[in-house]
């Protein structure tokens, strides 16, 4: 079975800082990762994905992910924090892109705050 | 817009009522997914239609169904409320979740 580990539930970075958000996952074959921000009293807005290609990952807003199976992991950083950037953010997992595996399991999410 | 439309976007009812969230998926996706947020539970993965078809089921509870029309819409209909199914419930969709699936602005049911 397929699950996501977010470590922690809150990350407070200054304004112009590195953003650092950690996901680990577990699956039985070969993954799709995906990143999602939830801005509040908003749905989900996917923010990167990972489908076996490139494994380094380039998303909207500055965001970018790195696929590392060795580690199991799929981080979601941006260089330089922005106020705007302050949401909750999930990780998530499908284990296909159609049929019944492709459904996401998702991480707990972690709220993002960002500090003038 | 996303392109998956939800509605109500609010709902208060009383335990025990009944309740049908609407779910309209974005133009040419071919599955939706249900899931509801709680602050407790989480995301959490509820039921997946494709093309009018059930394919897969999650942490549904028994009290909870869905369908999806012809027209490709779906409905999740919602009976016997407790309290505890206080949530944000969401539609997504897809053609294939390579693309990552397109999620709707959400419901949230708030039963008193």
């Amino acid at each position: 079975a397929q699950s996501v580990t977010q470590l922690g539930s809150h990350v407070s970075v200054s304004e112009g800082a590195l953003v650092l958000l950690r996901c680990n996952y577990s699956s039985s074959v070969p993954p799709y990762l995906f990143w999602y921000v939830q801005y509040p009293n908003q749905g989900l807005q996917l923010l990167l994905k990972y489908t076996s290609a490139a494994t380094l990952v380039k998303g909207i807003n500055g965001f970018e992910a790195e696929f590392k199976k060795s580690e199991t992991s799929f981080h979601l950083t941006k260089p330089s924090a922005h106020m705007s950037d302050a949401a909750e953010y999930f990780c998530a997992v499908s284990e296909g892109y159609t049929g019944a595996n492709s459904k996401l399991t998702f991480g707990k999410g972690i709220t993002l705050s960002v500090r003038p | 817009d996303s392109g998956v439309t939800q509605t109500p976007k609010h709902l208060i009812t009383a335990t025990g009522q009944r309740v049908t969230l609407r779910c309209s998926p974005r133009s040419g996706d071919l599955s939706v997914y249900w899931y509801q947020q709680s602050l407790d539970q989480g995301l959490q993965f509820l039921i997946q239609y494709y093309n009018g078809e059930e394919r897969a089921k999650g942490n549904i509870l028994e009290r909870f169904s869905a369908q999806q029309f012809p027209d490709l819409h779906s409905e999740l209909n919602l009976s016997s409320l407790e309290l505890g199914d206080s949530a944000l419930y969401f539609c997504a969709s897809s053609i294939t979740s390579r693309g990552g699936y397109t999620f709707g602005s959400g419901t949230r049911l708030t039963v008193v």
